[in-house]
């Protein structure tokens, strides 16, 4: 089984709204990631997880919160958008954070009003 | 630093018609390759991997060879279907330290019946 899974697939929030996207994968893998991909674009990294320690930040505003709850789930906690945050959100994962390749979810689509 | 570089899409087929899609890389060290595809509203599936030259991967149809002397991993299927229609990014994957994937920039692939 490859299966990561996201939650909700859709999300609209105002930019006074705190919401949180929701990743989950039971593969055992010990590194998982947030990605944002804009449209017609690839996805860019934005944090890092590596048995359940944050090893990767690339410099992303403070209004993205990762937290890592256990080896499992991977959440994003979202306050204060702005509408240029509006992007599909992807969570992945993989066996180690070193050379192994990432298995990913299908994304919440997220769009700030 | 790393780079992958994709052709320019979107690539326009008729159905059964032979593909390829072209992927070149720069990298220091010993990379790992995949291809990735995306279909509309969906996440990333990782479709097929290499991880040392002269190893073909292969998954639906769909082929790819590390080409360690010319930087390539191109990607290859005999016959489209409509159903193959989707982006497609090339991606690779050093094998030391904290190393994250680098992606091109995708290519769409529509096929028409």
């Amino acid at each position: 089984d490859t299966e990561v899974t996201q939650t909700p697939k859709h999300l609209v929030m105002g930019m006074t709204n705190k919401k949180s996207l929701k990743c989950e994968q039971h593969m055992g893998h010990r590194a998982m990631y947030w990605y944002k991909q804009k449209a017609k674009k690839p996805p860019e990294l934005m944090f890092v997880y590596s048995y359940e320690k944050l090893s990767i930040n690339e410099s992303v505003p403070s209004r993205f919160s990762p937290e890592c709850p256990n080896s499992s789930l991977l959440n994003l906690h979202l306050h204060a958008l702005q509408p240029e945050d509006s992007a599909l959100y992807l969570c992945a994962s993989s066996q180690e954070s070193v050379s192994y390749e990432q298995y990913f979810g299908p994304g919440t689509r997220l769009t700030v009003t | 630093g790393n780079s992958v570089t994709q052709m320019e899409g979107p690539v326009t087929l008729s159905e059964e018609a032979f593909l390829t899609i072209n992927c070149t890389y720069t990298a220091t060290g010993y990379p790992s390759l995949f291809w990735y595809v995306q279909y509309p509203g969906e996440g990333l599936q990782l479709l097929l991997k290499a991880t040392k030259a002269d190893d073909k991967g292969s998954n639906k149809g769909f082929e790819a060879t590390y080409r360690k002397e010319t930087t390539s991993f191109h990607l290859e299927k005999g016959s489209v279907q409509v159903s193959d229609s989707a982006v497609y990014f090339c991606a690779l994957n050093t094998n030391s330290g904290y190393s994250t994937l680098t992606f091109g920039k995708g290519t769409m692939l529509l096929v028409s019946p």
